[in-house]
């Protein structure tokens, strides 16, 4: 059975970086029916998609975050992981890491979410 | 301001019909698939429908899904207590990628 965990610090100071990992158990990251995503969940902005990756390491991110967001692969580890840079308060959030059956399609399975605060 | 638009609040008493609306546009709803995720307070969001009318292995088949145009419903019927939770759809943007509703908050009265 699917199992997504995110982890990572849960308090990030302003401008700094939210780094965080999502691990895969259940199935393997390079299964070429999957992509892995990142979507974050915060009272004033909602449900909001940041970014999904393929095994082969090819990324899309929201046009609103693309400036700022990176996600990476790993498949040795079975884990993806997702850096936002020079983060504010409006970045607080829960994220959770995902997993979508095509490029072209919603989320299918999400891991239980980390809350990251950013606060001095 | 979310790109699906979803009644803020729905409500019904148990055993009742209650159909939820997410209006999208051409770029979305009207040329992709509509999901729908059931919410509970401090939980993530699960999977109900997915390509507008499919439920997983082990989603009641009281929940269903339909798609018309640029709009979609999810529909609950025989409403029970343990149905009260946030709803949200969502879908393939062009432009945007994946994009959510705002939510609907079901209350069972």
């Amino acid at each position: 059975q699917l199992q997504l965990q995110e982890s990572g610090p849960g308090l990030v100071k302003p401008s700094e970086t939210l780094s965080l990992t999502c691990s895969v158990s259940g199935d393997s990251i390079s299964n070429s029916y999957y992509y892995w995503g990142w979507i974050r969940q915060s009272p004033g902005r909602g449900l909001e998609w940041i970014g999904t990756i393929y095994y082969t390491g090819s990324s899309y991110y929201s046009p609103s975050l693309k400036s700022r967001v990176t996600i990476s692969v790993d498949t040795s580890k079975n884990q993806f992981s997702l850096k936002l840079p020079s983060v504010t308060a409006a970045d607080t959030a829960v994220y959770y890491c995902a997993r979508q059956r095509y490029r072209t399609s919603p989320v299918d399975d999400w891991g239980q979410g980390t809350l990251v605060t950013v606060s001095s | 301001q979310s790109v699906l638009t979803q009644p803020p609040s729905a409500s019904g008493t148990p055993g009742q019909r209650v159909t939820i609306s997410c209006s999208g546009s051409s770029s979305n709803i009207g040329r992709s698939y509509v999901y729908w995720y059931q919410q509970f307070p401090g939980t993530a969001p699960k999977v109900l429908i997915y390509r507008n009318n499919q439920r997983p292995s082990g989603v009641p088949d009281r929940f269903s899904g339909s798609k018309s145009g640029t709009s979609a419903s999810l529909a609950i019927s025989g409403l029970r207590s343990e149905d009260e939770a946030d709803y949200y759809c969502a879908a393939w943007d062009d432009s945007l990628d994946v994009v959510f509703g705002g939510g609907t908050k079901l209350t069972v009265l």
